[in-house]
């Protein structure tokens, strides 16, 4: 079956701009979850949703940073007003259907270069 | 809390060598645990977990890891090193009955096979 699509696979946009970034996960997964990585870094978590709520924002490094799911679904990643120091890459997880010691499934990821 | 350190950031192995990549983890209870590898330019790949019983778990690739309660460590390990294993490679954790919560990773070791 298919994996975790991410949309675009790169993005070049000039400061001060707004993107979106696209996650549709595995099909039935109920858990999604956007991380940020740095030049080939570690992951930072931003965000993660079960269903389409969003018990933890907890890692959104600024308010110009959102994040919604519909429909149990796909996600979007917004970031307004981007800065330099947005640019990284944003991946995308999901994972389960409820409980479980289910591994997350990552996405290829949106490489974000802020110009 | 929970946290993982890879001690670490870069192994380097002559091909044929055995590898290992260390690990470990700190939680206020039971874990479960797990390794990905990210090769470059590439999202996240699942390598293996930890969930209950054998302490020695193998998984893709023929890698596999043993998990030790007493030192609380989730060493990676294969018996003969390939050049195309050279990855970055990231263990993590979930506390046990937490549900899907995001799991919590390391900062990553990248591994390099030398011929």
């Amino acid at each position: 079956g298919a994996g975790v699509s991410q949309s675009p696979s790169n993005k070049v946009t000039e400061k001060g701009k707004d993107v979106e970034l696209r996650c549709d996960p595995i099909s039935g997964h109920t858990a999604l979850y956007w991380y940020r990585q740095s030049l080939g870094q570690g992951l930072e978590f931003l965000i993660y949703f079960q269903g389409n709520s969003a018990p933890d924002k907890s890692g959104l490094p600024s308010d110009r940073f959102s994040a919604e799911r519909t429909g149990g679904s796909v996600s979007t990643l917004t970031i307004q007003r981007t800065q330099q120091e947005d640019s990284a890459v944003y991946l995308c997880a999901s994972s389960g259907t409820s409980g479980g010691p289910y591994e997350q499934y990552f996405g290829p990821g949106t490489r974000l270069t802020v110009t | 809390a929970q946290s993982v350190a890879q001690p670490e950031d870069q192994v380097n192995v002559a091909e044929g060598n055995p590898l290992t990549v260390k690990c470990t983890y700190s939680v206020s209870g039971n874990p479960y645990l797990f390794w990905y590898v990210q090769y470059p330019n590439r999202g996240l790949q699942f390598l293996l977990k930890y969930i209950t019983g054998d302490n020695l778990v193998k998984g893709s690739y023929g890698f596999e890891a043993e998990f030790n309660k007493s030192q609380t460590s989730f060493h990676l390990k294969k018996p003969s090193a390939l050049v195309s294993d050279s990855a970055l490679y990231f263990c993590a954790v979930r506390l046990r009955n937490s549900g899907n919560t995001p799991l919590v990773f390391g900062k990553g070791t990248r591994l390099s096979v030398i011929a």
